[in-house]
């Protein structure tokens, strides 16, 4: 039973506009989230991050949601750049394991 | 070389073969993973390692076994294999005080098992 689900397996955008990549999870342990970012040929990069205990984090043009009340999180990236075209996964950490739970990623391409 | 590297990046192997993939991180972490991903499936955790002691093996074949000779290396050996196990293994380390949970990938081996 997949624990971490990325339900859009493709999204594309206009460059300069917002890309949103949504994430949901099943497992109410989770206390740490992720996402990674991964181009072809390339291991995943990591990207941002956010603990439970908050509810947003930004990096720059990257923004990462959390609403545990609906266990869904969402990456936000604004303004959409070319490079930016790659598969997003989405990742949650349970409290006391040292493993990580994948979606199986969202494809964004982002035209020019 | 810098961060995580793994080798060889592909690998066409047969049913009877036995082969090596290698990973090495430069990061000075003391904590390495084996990952599986297989089409269309999210990334599945193999093993993991803590200054290099397994901790996990997560229900893995013993077709796979590990080894982690020192917190910079790890290996994943590989014997009688079945076509269903080519996918792309990932290698990862992360850092203790930085938290388990930030995981640095290598640009993983991408494995055909004919």
């Amino acid at each position: 039973d997949q624990q971490v689900k990325q339900n859009s397996p493709s999204l594309s955008v206009q460059e300069g506009r917002i890309s949103i990549l949504n994430c949901d999870y099943t497992n109410s342990m989770f206390d740490y989230f992720l996402w990674y970012k991964k181009y072809p040929a390339e291991g995943p990069t990591f990207l941002i991050s956010i603990s439970s205990i908050k509810d947003k984090n930004e990096d720059g043009r990257f923004t990462v949601f959390l609403n545990k009340s609906a266990k869904h999180l969402s990456l936000h990236i604004v303004p959409s750049q070319p490079g930016d075209s790659a598969v997003y996964f989405c990742a949650a950490r349970r409290t006391g394991a040292n493993n990580l739970f994948f979606g199986t990623g969202t494809r964004l391409t982002v035209i020019p | 070389e810098t961060g995580v590297t793994q080798t060889p990046r592909h690998l066409v192997m047969g049913m009877t073969n036995k082969k090596s993939l290698k990973c090495e991180q430069h990061l000075g972490h003391n904590a390495m993973y084996w990952y599986k991903q297989s089409a269309k499936k999210p990334l599945e955790l193999m093993f993991v390692y803590n200054f290099k002691e397994q901790t996990e093996n997560n229900s893995v074949p013993s077709r796979f076994s590990p080894e982690c000779p020192n917190s910079s290396h790890l290996f994943l050996h590989l014997h009688t294999l079945q076509p269903e196990d080519s996918a792309l293994y990932l290698c990862a380390s992360s850092q203790e005080h930085r938290g388990w949970y930030e995981q640095y990938f290598g640009p993983g081996t991408r494995l055909t098992v004919t």
